[in-house]
């Protein structure tokens, strides 16, 4: 079946540095990517859309100067989180869209937690 | 996006049949409905889809009525394992281009000895 990764698991970053989260389709192509955040205890917050070859498409309230996103080929997209700040700690959780897999058209990947100190 | 309405949180015995169900009257005609399971520090993972009628497959079973404003998702024999939050969302696949997902509050299963 369709797999998606995401790298790192884990991070650990202090205030005010950057870090990046890759997700990867690793036996598909995904035209689009999405990025997701989850608080503890909370439900899965859509923050933007990945589309490949294009600028991504950020939800209502979330700043795209903040969470810089780049889809740059058919397998990777990368989410940057900039000035983190310890309220950017959470699950960023992101999936990918197989349009020629089934009914079913998003795999998700694991997640990684993002601890800001 | 139609919305979804699930319970919050349902607790079970192990070895008993659990069925969630979840709300969704604006569904439209070309949305699926689909449950994603999700463990804790882990991506959700894809259990069942259907459009009507009822989806077996081999972990759960998936009720839809015929006017498919509502759908009950079976977990049949249920174990500790399958203690989660499981998601109800609704949705258009294959449309050309993809849509998103918007996730609701989940329902919380708590399977105990």
């Amino acid at each position: 079946g369709a797999v998606v990764s995401q790298h790192p698991s884990w991070v650990i970053c202090k205030s005010g540095t950057s870090v990046k989260i890759e997700c990867r389709s690793l036996d598909f192509q995904a035209t689009t990517m999405f990025w997701y955040r989850q608080f503890p205890k909370q439900s899965l917050m859509l923050m933007a859309t990945s589309n490949e070859g294009s600028k991504a498409t950020y939800e209502q309230g979330v700043e795209k100067d903040k969470f810089l996103i780049n889809h740059a080929s058919l397998t990777l997209s990368t989410l940057t989180v900039t000035s983190a700040h310890p309220e950017d700690s959470s699950f960023y959780i992101c999936s990918a869209n197989n349009r020629g897999a089934g009914p079913y058209e998003q795999y998700f990947g694991p997640g990684t937690r993002l601890t800001v100190t | 996006l139609a919305k979804t309405t699930q319970p919050i949180s349902m607790d079970s015995y192990e070895g008993q049949e659990v069925n969630i169900t979840c709300s969704h009257n604006n569904i439209a005609t070309n949305d699926y409905i689909t449950w994603y399971q999700q463990f804790p520090s882990q991506g959700p993972r894809f259990i069942i889809q259907g459009y009507k009628t009822k989806v077996t497959n081999e972990v759960a079973s998936l009720f839809i009525p015929a006017d498919r404003k509502s759908s009950t998702l079976s977990l049949p024999r249920v174990s500790l394992s399958d203690t989660a939050v499981y998601y109800c969302l609704v949705g258009a696949p294959n449309t050309g281009t993809a849509s998103k997902l918007t996730f609701g509050t989940g329902t919380r299963l708590q399977v105990t000895l």
